[in-house]
């Protein structure tokens, strides 16, 4: 009964591929979101979906494409990736933008 | 604009020694106030959170009061064990801009 699970947790790809992570949350919020943590922990948002609507786009290169098929599920698709995209991706999930945010255990890419 | 500084790590402590990190804030209005930790290998979890002046936050021994006057949340523990081994974020919640703003995070060691 994981609250927020994403998949795959880890992710070795090289560069050039198109890849997706798909993130689900079974707490019944309406705003969800992905960030990208780096080497050094920084954690920076990428997106943010309230109601399936997109709220928050953080310049982040267009290669970068989120989709919300309903209100549980926020995947992420990332096109031709990049030596720097390897970081860890995380979904979180809260009943409104500035409440408490729930994460999840996040999916370690690795572009070679 | 919105911004938060944490205190910089790594902190190395002893066991039962007394901790505080340090988190101020640049933020319209009040925000609510976050306290997250990450576990190695793990995502984010809230650790405590206050949503108006004056109100503490506690959880696991570890406390932070929202200083209004001098926009601060430092978080404190008495005596701090190896399982508290993380990396700490301090997040407030950015009404206007509808998402949490992440510091650089503190990375916390305790040896035995």
């Amino acid at each position: 009964d994981t609250a927020v699970s994403q998949t795959p947790k880890y992710l070795v790809t090289q560069m050039g591929n198109d890849k997706s992570i798909k993130c689900e949350q079974n707490l019944g919020h309406d705003t969800m979101y992905w960030y990208k943590q780096d080497s050094k922990k920084f954690l920076k948002i990428m997106f943010s979906y309230n109601n399936k609507e997109l709220i928050i786009n953080e310049t982040v290169p267009n290669r970068f494409s989120p989709k919300s098929p309903d209100k549980a599920h926020l995947n992420l698709h990332i096109n031709s990736l990049e030596l720097g995209d390897s970081a860890v991706y995380f979904c979180a999930s809260s009943q409104g933008p500035v409440e408490t945010q729930y994460f999840g255990p996040g999916t370690r890419l690795l572009v070679l | 604009g919105n911004s938060v500084t944490q205190m910089e790590g790594p902190v190395t402590l002893s066991e039962e020694a007394f901790l505080t990190i340090n988190c101020t804030y640049t933020a319209t209005g009040y925000p609510s106030l976050f306290w997250y930790v990450q576990y190695p290998g793990e995502g984010l979890q809230l650790l405590l959170k206050a949503t108006k002046a004056d109100d503490k936050g506690s959880n696991k021994g570890f406390e932070a009061t929202y200083r209004k006057e001098t926009t601060s949340f430092h978080l404190e523990k008495g005596s701090v064990q190896v399982s508290d081994s993380a990396v700490y974020f301090c997040a407030p919640g950015i009404q206007g801009a509808q998402k949490l703003v992440f510091g650089q995070g503190t990375r916390l060691t305790i040896n035995p």
